[in-house]
């Protein structure tokens, strides 16, 4: 267990509303990931920190903002939610030490109506 | 970016039985990990394994960096190794993991 907490665990919201999703780590890991997950296609990389204010794009970033003002919160943010954003959405950290372990927080199941 | 495939999408097994779940990737790697994720949805870190072989009670991975491909042993299969199960590498000079679509293993007592 790495300390890492999600929420909401679950959230239906509608079309065009803004909707904000946290990820809180307890252990002051630098990097923090953002990743959805659909059927089909693996687990795939939005956004990640790297640091407080440090922030990078990953490979689905279109539609996402991101915020780390703190160390251990990591904000998902969807400015205008889409249909095409219903997903199940996973928060992971990097362990420190030699290896560069990702461990997972428990995941956050978004419907846009 | 890098291609992660990953064999056999499926597998159903008997309790007890033996498996092997194969990753192939299209470029040098230097992280490669293996993830289990069980049927209530939770990810959990198996193997960090750019290189070598390492073990771990029933299971163990074995990496083969110069062939571009790693393998994960699930010995004396039980039903909670039911899940599905990742392989994501990433390549040299990226901090990035790109995931494989997954193995589902179904273990039928």
């Amino acid at each position: 267990d790495a300390g890492i907490t999600q929420s909401p665990r679950h959230k239906v919201t509608e079309t065009g509303t803004p909707v904000t999703l946290r990820c809180h780590q307890t252990e002051n890991h630098r990097y923090m990931y953002w990743y959805r997950q659909d059927p089909g296609h693996g687990l795939r990389l939005i956004h990640y920190s790297y640091g407080v204010k440090d922030t990078d794009k990953g490979e689905v970033s279109d539609g996402y903002s991101v915020s780390r003002s703190k160390t251990e919160d990591f904000l998902l943010t969807l400015e205008s939610a889409t249909s095409s954003q219903t997903s199940v959405y996973f928060c992971a950290i990097r362990g420190t030490g030699s290896t560069d372990t990702q461990y997972f927080g428990p995941g956050t199941r978004l419907t846009v109506l | 970016g890098i291609q992660v495939e990953q064999s056999p999408p499926d597998l159903i097994l008997q309790e007890g039985a033996n498996s092997t779940l194969r990753c192939n990737f299209s470029d040098s790697v230097n992280n490669l990990q293996w993830f289990h994720q069980n049927p209530w949805g939770q990810l959990i870190n198996l193997f960090y394994i750019p290189s070598g072989t390492k073990q771990n009670g029933r299971l163990s991975a074995t990496t083969v960096a110069t062939e571009r491909y790693s393998l994960l042993y699930i010995s004396s299969s039980q039903t909670t190794d039911s899940g599905v199960y990742f392989c994501a590498p990433s390549p040299f000079g990226n901090e990035k993991l790109t995931f494989g679509t997954g193995t589902r293993l179904t273990i039928i007592p």
